[in-house]
């Protein structure tokens, strides 16, 4: 089945270590995102990708990193300079201009 | 830069109540326009969506929404609503041009029965 598809689903990590998120979409589409949902605050975009090996900081990037070496992958990392890096992480993609399709999310907890 | 506005955080319903969302936006150019739906422990899925022609838009189960380019509304309306919609909805804009999708805050529907 097409889709994208996020790992891990949860996680759990202590403060000052690196995370690094998961993000595979098997649409064939040239654009990917990664967003940040918290309670009361929508979706805000961290970043996002219109092609292989070229990415654009959203919203609140700082703290996070990307890389996009493949067009079905977008991993995010999130560092250990984000300030309040627990949260609801999703991730997205679209045709260019297109609707967005979102995978199921991740849940990180920092402890 | 753009920017979405959903007034209404809670919004509570009984079955069968008429269901209005409110959603503004601001930006200078064309957009695109979008409403999601997020159900309970489920992934955000389209609901409906305007990018060009009529501006009253049909989408699934029943809802629609209609662009008012003067109010730059884009508000969700269902005639009659039942259990099954509780859920969080989300409106969005993007540029048209291949803009970043920008999210309003949300809000929580809840239906009773």
């Amino acid at each position: 089945d097409g889709g994208i598809t996020q790992s891990p689903k949860y996680l759990f990590r202590k403060e000052g270590q690196n995370v690094t998120l998961s993000c595979e979409q098997n649409l064939n589409h040239d654009a990917m995102y990664w967003y940040r949902q918290d309670p009361g605050q929508g979706l805000r975009l961290i970043y996002y990708s219109q092609i292989v090996n070229d990415f654009q900081k959203g919203d609140i990037a700082e703290g996070y990193s990307v890389s996009r070496e493949k067009k079905e992958s977008f991993p995010l990392t999130v560092t250990s300079a984000q300030k309040n890096p627990t949260a609801f992480y999703l991730c997205a993609s679209s045709i260019k201009g297109g609707e967005l399709f979102f995978g199921e999310g991740s849940r990180l907890t920092v402890l | 830069a753009q920017s979405v506005s959903q007034h209404n955080h809670h919004v509570i319903l009984s079955e069968a109540a008429s269901l209005e969302l409110g959603c503004n936006y601001s930006y200078g150019g064309t957009v695109n326009l979008f409403w999601y739906v997020q159900y309970p422990g489920q992934h955000l899925q389209l609901l409906l969506k305007y990018f060009s022609g009529d501006p009253l838009v049909k989408g699934i189960k029943g809802f629609e929404a209609e662009f008012i380019k003067s109010k730059f509304s884009f508000n969700l309306r269902k005639p009659s609503v039942q259990w099954s919609d509780t859920a969080e909805y989300f409106c969005a804009v993007q540029g048209t041009g291949f803009q970043k999708l920008v999210f309003g805050t949300g809000t929580r529907l809840l239906v009773s029965p």
